[in-house]
């Protein structure tokens, strides 16, 4: 079936350095996008969302992108930090309240 | 948003025991949670939906009578693994439909070793 992937399993960034994270999506039915933060042995932590209709949204420290015509999800950290570094995850929403996780990105913070 | 509790947060237990795992919404009535389960250095998958009153409605490939679900409260949903062996050792998290209707909320996981 169809999932969420990632384009890069690791990223090494220089603290204090903007992190961009990328994702592809494949399911063009999904209208609701996550980005989520897993800290080794913890659940996932919702970072920032985006629906559909939208193509930039803003957090503290963070933005995601939504490409809809070449299906691509970008997750940007500003000034980036060494509790930064975890596991990140976007995920989509295939059909009605569910998630499909795509496969991670493994964020390293060098100080 | 929603605080979600699991326990226990590890567990090891025998081949062929079974083991109880809770998921607990503590600020929020709970409809709908999910299971997912987690194996290392792997994305989260999707086991079951389950719904308060109703019996679970599991993924494509899970066992339903291996893994089961109750959601017997809108605040507690609880998955027994039944007849545990090593291979179902894996990091099982559970997570809460948002109010909103589409955000979800995700506990800290229950680390399950099967020796």
């Amino acid at each position: 079936g169809e999932s969420v992937g990632l384009h890069l399993p690791t990223l090494s960034v220089q603290e204090g350095d903007n992190s961009i994270i990328n994702c592809a999506y494949s399911n063009s039915a999904s209208d609701y996008f996550i980005w989520y933060k897993q800290e080794s042995g913890k659940g996932p932590q919702f970072i920032i969302d985006i629906r559909s209709n939208m193509d930039k949204r803003q957090g503290q420290r963070v933005t995601v992108l939504l490409n809809k015509t070449v299906k691509h999800l970008s997750l940007q950290i500003a000034a980036t930090q060494p509790g930064d570094s975890a596991v990140y995850f976007c995920a989509e929403n295939p059909s009605k309240y569910k998630l499909s996780f795509g496969a991670g990105t493994t964020v390293t913070v060098r100080a | 948003g929603a605080v979600v509790s699991q326990h226990p947060s590890w567990v090891i237990c025998k081949s062929g025991t079974s083991v109880k795992i809770e998921c607990r919404s503590l600020d929020f009535q709970a409809t709908t949670m999910f299971w997912y389960r987690q194996f290392p250095k792997q994305s989260l998958m999707l086991m079951a939906t389950s719904n308060e009153g109703s019996k679970a409605t599991y993924e494509q490939g899970v066992e339903k009578d291996k893994f089961l679900i109750n959601h017997a409260s809108l605040t507690l949903s609880t998955l027994t693994v039944t007849s545990a062996h090593p291979e179902d050792s894996s990091f099982y998290i559970c997570s809460v439909l948002g109010p909103q209707g589409y955000e979800q909320y995700f506990g800290p996981g229950t680390r399950l070793t099967v020796t």
